[in-house]
């Protein structure tokens, strides 16, 4: 089955600096991955996703990056504002099964003002 | 609301009782998923349905968990003869037929077995 692993657990920032979180898969025929941004006691939400066929997907200050080659993709916060502390988690879907998510076990960002 | 709804929010018990989650799907989603989040963990795959057909379990999902979807719409999650292991909060997410759709989670039902 499919193993997520991310790093790092957790990632400490000054308001306005920029933030990676890296995330890498083990079964290569993992087609889509989505991250989600969970805050303290909510559920967790999508921010943004890639599929395979694509290298780099934007959205404002929200960017990842994938690299089917090496089996890992990146999340990129710029200019980063103190409610962007959350816990950030990447998953993964494999091209079969049911489209069940396996996650990383998450980061957790603290943007300081 | 029209979001994904989960009931009750909080649940707690004595080892050994029996427990049973409600989760109401956005009403469109054919799939619906259940996912248990323990501590500083990400949500782990327990069961997915399509309608009303369980298609998969994980092995986390011993004998003593069954889930339901009896026409299709909601789902109960139940587990009987707690232990205190089993204390997680219990996602459940659901989404549309088409391919990578997003999942839509629920805001969970927080167990906590004493």
């Amino acid at each position: 089955g499919e193993n997520v692993e991310q790093h790092p657990s957790t990632l400490s920032v000054q308001e306005g600096d920029s933030a990676v979180i890296k995330c890498t898969y083990s079964d290569s025929a993992s087609n889509y991955f989505p991250w989600y941004k969970q805050e303290l006691g909510k559920r967790p939400q999508l921010i943004i996703d890639i599929r395979s066929n694509v290298g780099e997907k934007k959205d404002q200050r929200i960017a990842v990056t994938l690299n089917k080659t090496a089996k890992h993709f990146s999340l990129h916060i710029t200019e980063t504002q103190p409610e962007d502390s959350a816990v950030y988690f990447c998953a993964a879907i494999p091209n079969s099964g049911y489209s069940t998510l396996t996650f990383g076990k998450g980061t957790m960002l603290l943007v300081s003002p | 609301d029209t979001g994904v709804s989960q009931n009750p929010r909080h649940k707690i018990t004595k080892r050994g009782q029996n427990v049973t989650f409600r989760c109401d799907p956005i009403s469109e989603h054919n799939r619906l998923y259940w996912y248990r989040q323990t501590l500083g963990q990400g949500p782990e795959f327990l069961t997915y349905f399509q309608n009303e057909a369980q298609l998969e379990k994980s092995r986390l999902l011993s004998d003593r968990f069954s889930a339901e979807r009896p026409k299709g719409s909601f789902s109960t999650l139940e587990i009987q003869r707690t232990e205190q292991g089993d204390s997680a909060m219990y996602l459940c997410a659901s989404r549309t037929d088409i391919s990578y759709n997003e999942q839509f989670f629920g805001p969970g039902t927080r167990l906590t077995v004493l």
